[in-house]
């Protein structure tokens, strides 16, 4: 079981909006920076946003990302069926790993 | 774009070891902090260490300790992490990462292609 917790799965129509949250605590997501990877099938994974809400150069900017609390969220908008794939959040926690990931998020385009 | 190429897939027995590197560009590993990361069906991405370049140590994940080295050979460019005394639990996809790493931020890329390393009796 992941210390950060993410839906298994979300779905929603092509030129749509969807948000994935990863859920934690005060020891990692509450006063740490929140990465987060894209997952194409059978493809490594790929940096979207790090900081919270930074996108690397060459990341459309469909992309975003936020935090509250000890709570993040990766919005993509006007969805492609190119966007779908497995979505994970990360993060460290003070007391528990200096690395931590959230169990993936599986994004279908219908 | 940055690419780091790992070696092929690994077929071990219960008990043995695996040796799984990764090759950087040329001249760039001491500008890196390399990571390894792995992914199993059934526990998604996990950690298993990397270099802190705050102190130039590897520091390793809780669970993998004494079970994992990394090491890295720069005449060469590669990178190595060595996984002792598998089990089943240790069949998974193994990707070293570059990572920036520090007190404050913490973040991968890019990463490897993935070795596949299998164990089974």
């Amino acid at each position: 079981q992941s210390v950060l917790t993410q839906p298994p799965s979300v779905s929603a129509a092509p030129g749509q909006k969807v948000t994935i949250s990863c859920s934690g605590s005060s020891s990692n997501i509450g006063t740490n920076y929140v990465s987060w990877y894209q997952q194409l099938p059978g493809t490594a994974p790929k940096l979207l946003i790090y900081d919270n809400d930074s996108r690397p150069s060459g990341v459309p900017d469909r992309f975003s990302g936020s935090k509250s609390g000890t709570s993040a969220t990766l919005v993509i908008t006007g969805l492609q069926t190119g966007d779908e794939a497995d979505y994970f959040c990360a993060s460290w926690d003070n007391f528990v790993s200096p690395v931590i990931f959230g169990g993936g998020t599986k994004l279908t385009v219908l | 774009q940055v690419q780091l190429v790992q070696s092929g897939a690994e077929v071990r027995k219960p008990g043995a070891s695996v040796k799984v590197s990764c090759k950087v560009p040329a001249d760039t590993l001491r500008e890196m902090s390399m990571h390894w990361v792995r992914q199993t069906p059934g526990k998604g991405l996990e950690w298993l260490g990397g270099l802190d370049p705050d102190n130039g140590e590897i520091i390793y994940a809780q669970k993998f300790q004494g079970r994992v080295t990394m090491t890295e050979d720069t005449s060469i460019d590669t990178v190595y992490m060595e996984l002792s005394t598998l089990t089943s639990d240790d069949t998974a996809v193994y990707f070293c990462t570059s990572a920036f790493y520090s007190s404050w931020s913490r973040w991968f890329d890019p990463w490897g292609q993935g070795t596949l390393v299998t164990v089974s009796s």
